[in-house]
């Protein structure tokens, strides 16, 4: 079993849409979590930050963590067709340790 | 001007060629990093340095080497290019004052095919 698990769809929604894109991880040591996206042959820019449980909220995108299930969730509201692109998820035990990757979601939103 | 770039952006290259791979940063962090990025894999850490007189492994470093010239310049070596090594690269920088200080800006990638 991966550390990191994330669906890689890819998965299509048209606009306006609620998007929940989401990662499981095994690790319970981990504490740090991250959600960056990626545009075609573009790299990853960071789009959310987490430490330790709860949610965080940037404009139409929510970030949620539940450590007791190990899970991470990616929520887009008022999905655009510019929200295309894969999504990754990201988490470390601590600050200074590697970053693990999940495998990407991509995202397709359709006008 | 780009903040991280990446030279050069696409590589075609022979097995048993040696190959180099730059990264030069306008950010002014100390901390850089080099991934590499497949299908199905995800991006996995290379080599990671915390400043140019630091040099770490990461998960996947056999096979590879780096060179930290100066706090803006970060090398990735392939002494011995294989085609398994065909994969997209990628530099990334982080501000170490920021208590998270994971890899924060990327740049755009070397694609690398190695025949």
């Amino acid at each position: 079993q991966k550390e990191v698990e994330q669906d890689p769809g890819p998965l299509s929604v048209p606009e306006g849409a609620i998007v929940s894109l989401n990662c499981t991880y095994s690790n319970s040591a981990f504490q740090y979590f991250m959600w960056y996206r990626q545009y075609s042959r573009k790299g990853p820019e960071l789009l959310m930050y987490t430490y330790s449980s709860g949610n965080k909220e940037d404009g139409r995108f929510t970030a949620q963590v539940d450590k007791s299930s190990k899970y991470i969730s990616l929520f887009i509201r008022d999905s655009q067709p510019s929200d295309s692109a894969t999504y990754l998820c990201a988490m470390k035990i601590q600050a200074g340790t590697a970053l693990i990757f999940g495998k990407g979601t991509t995202l397709s939103v359709s006008s | 001007d780009a903040d991280v770039t990446q030279t050069p952006r696409n590589r075609i290259t022979k097995t048993g060629k040696r190959i180099m791979l730059e990264c030069s940063q306008t950010k002014g962090h100390d901390r850089m990093y080099w991934y590499r990025q497949d299908p199905g894999l995800g991006l996995r850490l290379i080599y990671y340095s915390f400043d140019v007189k630091d040099i770490n492994k990461g998960e996947i470093s056999d096979g590879y080497s780096v060179s930290r010239q100066a706090q803006a310049k970060f090398s990735l070596s392939l002494e011995s290019a294989i085609p398994n090594q065909t994969a997209l690269y990628f530099c990334a920088t982080s501000d170490p004052d920021r208590v998270d200080n994971q890899p924060q800006h990327f740049g755009d990638g070397t694609r690398l095919s190695i025949l």
